[in-house]
């Protein structure tokens, strides 16, 4: 058990609906990231939030968007949503926001589009 | 940009056998380097990492694995498989930026080798 928390676990959803994902980070840990691994591109780098603030954004559409509250939870939201956005969506979560911080990921959540 | 190649998708090995993954990122400033392991329905987990001390890493599992300037390479190795070794395993890297404060931790992954154990 990596110590980082995502809900749900498994999401079925029709296309152009909107939904949340959910992380809560290890205990200590003030960095969030997000990833999407699908079959076709492998482990995508989304977006990285420190301590609320968004610090690094990597291959996230414009139909996502993400934040990390205070009590440094964070949240994912997918919209419009397509057959291609079925995907595991994996949060992380280290203690600080630099290279080689030891990155800690979750179970993911598994988002079905249909 | 810098990436991240890890020939073979798939690797099939005895039980027994020496286990050996390969790795080669791109950028010409040795990044920080790290290998994670994803067995079916899990999330990922960190075998071991490469920061700039040692350049024979061990991690946990019995794996370890060795860095190479010369060959921009950072092969995952482990002397005897087992049938619990059998996942996939992922190379990734993260870029020293020149200043810490400017520094993003994201990884870049490679593309995964699944590694089977035959009995």
């Amino acid at each position: 058990d990596s110590g980082v928390t995502q809900t749900p676990k498994h999401l079925i959803t029709a296309t152009g609906q909107r939904v949340t994902l959910r992380c809560s980070p290890r205990s200590g840990d003030l960095s969030v990231y997000w990833y999407q691994q699908s079959l076709d591109q492998g482990l995508q780098f989304l977006i990285q939030y420190y301590n609320g603030e968004e610090r690094a954004k990597g291959n996230i559409l414009e139909r996502f968007s993400a934040q990390q509250f205070p009590d440094l939870h964070s949240e994912l939201n997918l919209s419009s949503l397509e057959l291609g956005d079925s995907a595991l969506y994996f949060c992380a979560s280290s203690v600080g926001p630099y290279s080689g911080n030891t990155i800690y990921f979750g179970e993911g959540s598994w988002l079905t589009v249909v | 940009a810098q990436s991240v190649t890890q020939l073979g998708s798939h690797v099939s090995v005895s039980e027994g056998a020496l286990v050996l993954l390969r790795c080669n990122y791109s950028s010409s400033v040795p990044p920080y380097l790290f290998w994670y392991v994803q067995y079916p329905n899990q999330g990922l987990q960190l075998l071991l990492k490469y920061t700039s001390a040692a350049t024979l890493v061990k991690g946990i599992n019995g794996f370890e694995a060795e860095f190479k300037k010369s060959e921009t390479s950072f092969h995952l190795t482990k002397p005897s498989a087992h049938m619990s070794d059998a996942a996939e395993y992922f190379c990734a890297v993260s870029d020293r930026a020149r200043n810490y404060g400017g520094s993003q931790g994201n990884l870049i992954f490679g593309k995964g080798t699944k590694l089977s154990v035959k009995p």
